[in-house]
């Protein structure tokens, strides 16, 4: 969608290294997710924001950090990645919480060699 | 906590079948039901949704039923068309505490429809 932007799409780096991951929306929703796909799990949430600079954990927040000093950037940073953290990651927005469903970014696919 | 469990792919269907993708869960509030799908090298978009009891979304020639009695939400379409390959996610949304609701998704069914 185009409200939503994840950069970068691709990338591979080596155990040990800090990575981070970006999200930009230009909608100006309030909150917004991380997600991360593997095959058999489906989509697990990494961490949440529901405003700038209020952040929440989710299913699976070892190993991952997040920040949102601006409404239109949620990053995520694996402090030092490793393998079992290849995966797809997804962010997704919503204007409000609830019923109303999300929109999704396209994804960034991460490999840890 | 909250679950759903949808069934196990991959399912392969001819152009012009019926289409039923299961999905059941488990949820301890109200929750709002979700269908999203996931074509090939893209984000998830939202399919369809119902946010009570009996209520049935559609979109593109899909449906659900909200059943609460059975806990379910199963997806259907009368004829699938090769467009329609993709996988297909059940999720559902229920008030997680501190005021927010968290999506909770099924671990999705890929569909290939062959012409």
């Amino acid at each position: 969608d185009a409200g939503i932007t994840q950069s970068p799409r691709h990338k591979v780096t080596e155990t040990g290294t800090p990575v981070t991951l970006r999200c930009h929306q230009t909608e100006n929703h309030r909150y917004m997710y991380w997600y991360r796909q593997d095959p058999g799990h489906g989509l697990r949430l990494i961490h949440y924001s529901y405003g700038v600079k209020d952040t929440d954990k989710g299913e699976v927040s070892d190993g991952y950090s997040v920040s949102r000093s601006k409404t239109e950037d949620f990053l995520l940073t694996l402090e030092s990645a490793t393998s079992s953290q290849t995966s797809v990651y997804f962010c997704a927005i919503s204007e409000f919480t609830g019923g109303y469903g999300y929109t999704f970014g396209s994804g960034t696919r991460l490999t840890v060699v | 906590g909250d679950s759903v469990t949808q069934m196990e792919g991959p399912v392969t269907l001819s152009e012009e079948a019926f289409l039923t993708i299961n999905c059941t869960y488990t949820a301890t509030g109200y929750p709002s039901l979700f269908w999203y799908v996931q074509y090939p090298g893209e984000g998830l978009q939202l399919l369809l949704k119902a946010t009570k009891a009996d209520d049935k979304g559609s979109n593109k020639g899909f449906e659900a039923t909200y059943r609460k009695e059975t806990t379910s939400f199963h997806l259907e379409k009368g004829s699938v068309q090769v467009s329609d390959s993709a996988v297909y996610f059940c999720a559902l949304s229920d008030y997680s505490g501190a005021g927010s609701y968290q999506l909770t998704f099924g671990k999705g069914t890929k569909l290939s429809v062959i012409p």
